[in-house]
């Protein structure tokens, strides 16, 4: 089945650059269909969308964040990819990765990585 | 953009039936059939629970339905059971220049 594996350090420091990073397994990212999406939750608070790339490389980011934000991909080790610079503890967060359907579960987050806590603190 | 608009909070005791709204726009809840709801349990990764208003993945209990009119998509639990206490998030398509979550609704099961 397909599962997501976020991976990354769990503790940054204020004005870092994040760098998370998305393995996908039973899928290919290159196949088409979905958009590989980055998404965040602040401690005990709701759902932030961050961003996606889908297959043809093009990527859609959440305005709020658009200015430190880069999502890549590696279509030859099956994996995309987060940059999210000068980190404030504001970006404090669990962040998942996540796969959105385009044509199939269209429109919806079908299958979630397990997330992983990032914490930004000098 | 403001988050989809969801109550903070629904509670219901076992065997009951509750409902949790998501208020949108027309740019999204009422622009598209492109709403999907999500189960949070603590500690947990999201789970999809309705896609495109009122399908269900196939591992998902029929006791959880969707719907929508007008630009509010509803999200129905029939028969609570006590593992359903969780959070519950709705996602819609939208026009705009983002993606859109509600705020969640925090169920509890008395």
């Amino acid at each position: 089945q397909v599962q997501l594996q976020e991976s990354g350090p769990g503790l940054v420091k204020p004005s870092q650059t994040l760098s998370l990073t998305c393995i996908v397994s039973g899928a290919s990212i290159s196949g088409g269909g979905y958009y590989w999406t980055w998404i965040r939750q602040h401690p005990g608070k709701g759902l932030e969308w961050i961003g996606y790339i889908y297959y043809s490389g093009s990527t859609f980011y959440n305005p709020s964040l658009k200015s430190r934000l880069t999502i890549s991909a590696d279509m030859s080790k099956n994996h995309f990819s987060l940059k999210l610079s000068s980190l404030t503890a504001a970006d404090t967060a669990v962040y998942y990765c996540a796969r959105e359907g385009d044509t199939a579960v269209q429109g919806a987050f079908d299958i979630w990585g397990q997330g992983t806590m990032v914490t930004v603190s000098s | 953009q403001s988050a989809l608009t969801q109550p903070a909070s629904v509670s219901g005791s076992p065997g009951q039936s509750i409902t949790i709204s998501c208020t949108g726009t027309s740019s999204d809840v009422g622009g598209y059939n492109l709403v999907s709801w999500y189960q949070q349990h603590p500690g947990k990764a999201p789970k999809l629970i309705i896609y495109e208003v009122s399908n269900r993945p196939s591992r998902i209990s029929t006791r959880f339905s969707g719907s929508k009119s007008g630009n509010t998509a509803s999200l129905t639990i029939s028969g609570l059971q006590a593992e359903d206490e969780a959070d519950y998030y709705c996602y819609s398509y939208t026009s705009s220049t983002t993606r859109i979550f509600g705020g969640g609704t925090k169920l509890t099961v008395l």
